[in-house]
């Protein structure tokens, strides 16, 4: 079956720029949709097909997909951004829905 | 308003049975893949199964494969996730989710949660 490997946790400093990487057998050819979410909620898409915001998600927050790896950036990391991430992908060849590990967020 | 509202989440014994709601409003189902997917306890998410809004196409996760089974009701506008053979790993919370009918597969919309938990 495909695999999604995330790192267990980032940290950055507040206003720095936070990296979350997902990484997959040519992972760039696949869309990779990325979610947030926070303790006791439920997850929030907040990139779409390797780049694209959903209405009301931050310009701060974007995405990329090349090779083997996808990657969620956040511009100027707030407090607010603390969370748990997941990335996410279909699996034509099982034509099943697979998540990452997901990555856990925490704002310095 | 958009929404998803699941219900049904309790107490069960392994080996018993629990049948999940999943109520929409704001939208019909017409187009739109609807899902579950769980997450137990202080673990990630798990995509458990979808079916498409007709009911012509229904897919499991082999964790769950033989021993669950996703419906419809459009006439309802409710999905429900039949959960036979419980076994104490299948404790989690249960998200319902839509995805549409685009064939890009994400979840745009998802409730809030509801917990079962497998426990003797």
């Amino acid at each position: 079956s495909y695999e999604l490997t995330q790192p267990v946790s980032v940290s950055v400093a507040l206003g720095q720029t936070a990296t979350i990487t997902c990484v997959g057998t040519d992972i760039g050819s696949k869309n990779v949709h990325w979610y947030r979410q926070k303790p006791g909620q439920a997850p929030v898409l907040v990139i779409y097909r390797d780049i694209h915001r959903p209405s009301g998600v931050p310009e701060r927050f974007s995405g990329s997909n090349s090779g083997n790896t996808a990657t969620l950036t956040i511009d100027r990391g707030q407090g607010g951004d603390e969370a748990d991430y997941y990335c996410q992908v279909w699996d034509s060849r099982t034509r099943t829905i697979v998540f990452g590990g997901g990555t856990k967020l925490t704002v310095l | 308003e958009v929404q998803l509202v699941e219900s049904g989440g309790g107490l069960v014994q392994p080996g018993g049975s629990l049948r999940l709601s999943c109520a929409v409003s704001g939208f019909t189902f017409s187009g739109s893949w609807m899902h579950w997917v769980r997450q137990a306890p202080g673990k990630g998410l798990l995509w458990v199964s979808r079916i498409y809004f007709d009911g012509s196409d229904t897919i499991y996760a082999d964790a769950v494969k033989g021993r669950f089974t996703i419906s419809g009701d459009n006439a309802k506008n409710t999905v429900y996730l039949q959960m036979n053979s419980l076994r104490v790993e299948d404790t989690a919370v249960y998200y319902c989710a839509r995805s549409d009918g685009d064939g890009y597969n994400f979840f745009d919309l998802w409730g809030q949660g509801v917990l079962v938990t497998v426990s003797s």
